[in-house]
């Protein structure tokens, strides 16, 4: 069935350091993909989406593309800030259906 | 805009009881979701709506109902709470339901089912 599998963590790193979060999908088609994120005590907001294959989804810093070929979707940044501890959740959903299937998210702590 | 709230924030039921989480929109938004977020489930779909006065069932919706008598408002009640159903749930609309759109999110609803 349709699924999303990304890296658990939980993942502590430094400030700048660089980061890489991996997901990937099975799905029929071709799903829109996204990153959502999460910061503490709030609901979830949309990082960053790509609809098509090739294509370069970026926000904040934070930059993923879609690869159809192999079915991934990794999430990348190249200097993360303490600002950036939240959880991340890697998801698509398939044309002609309303619904996100999510992955089980990515907690992310950087430290000072 | 204040997007997408849900109250209450916080609540403690007893096995057995009910209680009524509402959502509420103001972006015009077609579309409303109800999740549940569970610790290494991420999000899973309880029950969703594609307009005034339908709703549809999700990937978890038995123990739970819904209604969309408004366009702005997605209720979801547990009718005879229990302890499997202590989660934080979160609401959710979309625009349209087409697969690119985004999905915003409300701040959430934690619930204790002792």
């Amino acid at each position: 069935g349709d699924s999303v599998t990304q890296m658990e963590g939980p993942v502590t790193l430094s400030e700048e350091a660089f980061l890489t979060i991996n997901c990937t999908y099975t799905a029929t088609g071709y799903p829109s993909l996204f990153w959502y994120v999460q910061y503490p005590g709030e609901g979830l907001q949309l990082l960053l989406k790509a609809t098509k294959a090739d294509d370069k989804g970026s926000n904040k810093g934070f930059e993923a593309t879609y690869r159809k070929e192999t079915t991934s979707f990794h999430l990348e940044k190249g200097s993360v800030q303490v600002s950036d501890s939240a959880v991340y959740f890697c998801a698509f959903s398939q044309g002609g259906s309303e619904k996100l299937v999510f992955g089980k998210g990515m907690k992310l702590t950087v430290n000072p | 805009n204040a997007g997408v709230t849900q109250t209450p924030k916080f609540r403690v039921l007893k096995t057995g009881q009910s209680m009524t989480l509402l959502c509420a929109q103001d972006m015009n938004h077609e579309y409303m979701y109800w999740y549940r977020q569970d610790p290494g489930m991420g999000l899973r779909l309880i029950h969703y709506s594609v307009g005034e006065g339908t709703t549809a069932k999700g990937e978890v919706p038995d123990g739970y109902n819904v209604s969309r008598l408004k366009k702005q408002n997605f209720l979801l009640g547990l009718e005879s709470a229990a302890p499997s159903q202590t989660s934080v749930y979160f609401c959710a609309s979309s625009y349209v339901g087409r697969a690119q759109e985004t999905q915003y999110f409300g701040p959430g609803t934690r619930l204790l089912v002792l």
